[in-house]
């Protein structure tokens, strides 16, 4: 079964710096990893999706990366700004064949602070 | 930029009564999802819609719940009998054929069981 973690649960920086926010993933076999954002009381916000083929995918000041084979993505923050307080998940799309292709496991999320 | 819409936002309601939340999903999407998140747990899938009938549903989708698409437009999430553990934001989600396209949620609603 798949377990996705993220690491740290929570974290506190200052506005202007570049932050990086860790997945990781127990089963290789997946399709895709996606990055979300979720606003308190909000649903969720896709930033970034990365194909298993792909090493990273680039928009704007965020950049992920992906490891497939070592079960790690990273969600990179550059020069962060108040505005980026938020939870951020990830999530995971077994590579399992079927007709559905959204079911997902999350991890559980960091919640980012951005002080001015 | 087209959103997914759900309504209500909250909906209280008292143990053993049934519930509908409604989902219009974006107009080009084909496959349709409900997820819930329990508040302070994980983002938990509940079940895939694709070609009006379920695709896949998780063992937490049991026979106190059901989805539908009665017209076309609205994706319903219903749940017969509601218990307390029932309490949580339930999420749809929709993306079009494509399969590497990013799902796109809802803003959620909070149903409380009380």
């Amino acid at each position: 079964k798949q377990e996705v973690t993220q690491i740290p649960a929570a974290l506190s920086v200052p506005e202007g710096e570049n932050l990086v926010l860790n997945c990781s993933f127990t089963d290789s076999a997946i399709y895709n990893l996606q990055w979300f954002r979720q606003d308190p009381g909000k649903g969720l916000t896709s930033l970034l999706l990365i194909q298993s083929s792909q090493r990273e995918q680039t928009s704007g000041r965020l950049n992920a990366s992906l490891d497939k084979s070592s079960g790690r993505s990273t969600l990179y923050i550059a020069a962060s700004q108040p505005g980026d307080s938020a939870t951020y998940l990830c999530a995971v799309l077994p590579n399992a064949g079927g007709t559905s292709y959204g079911k997902l496991t999350f991890g559980q999320g960091t919640i980012l602070t951005v002080h001015p | 930029e087209p959103e997914v819409t759900q309504t209500p936002s909250h909906q209280v309601t008292q143990m053993g009564q049934e519930v509908i939340l409604r989902c219009v999903p974006i107009s080009n999407h084909l496959y349709f999802y409900w997820y819930r998140q329990i508040l302070g747990q994980k983002v938990e899938f509940l079940v895939s819609f694709y070609n009006n009938e379920i695709s896949e549903k998780s063992e937490i989708f049991d026979d106190q719940f059901s989805v539908e698409r009665p017209d076309g437009s609205n994706f319903t999430l219903k749940i017969r009998s509601t218990k307390l553990e029932d309490s949580a934001m339930y999420f749809c989600a929709g993306r079009p054929r494509v399969i590497n396209s990013p799902l796109h949620f809802g803003n959620g609603t909070r149903l409380t069981v009380t």
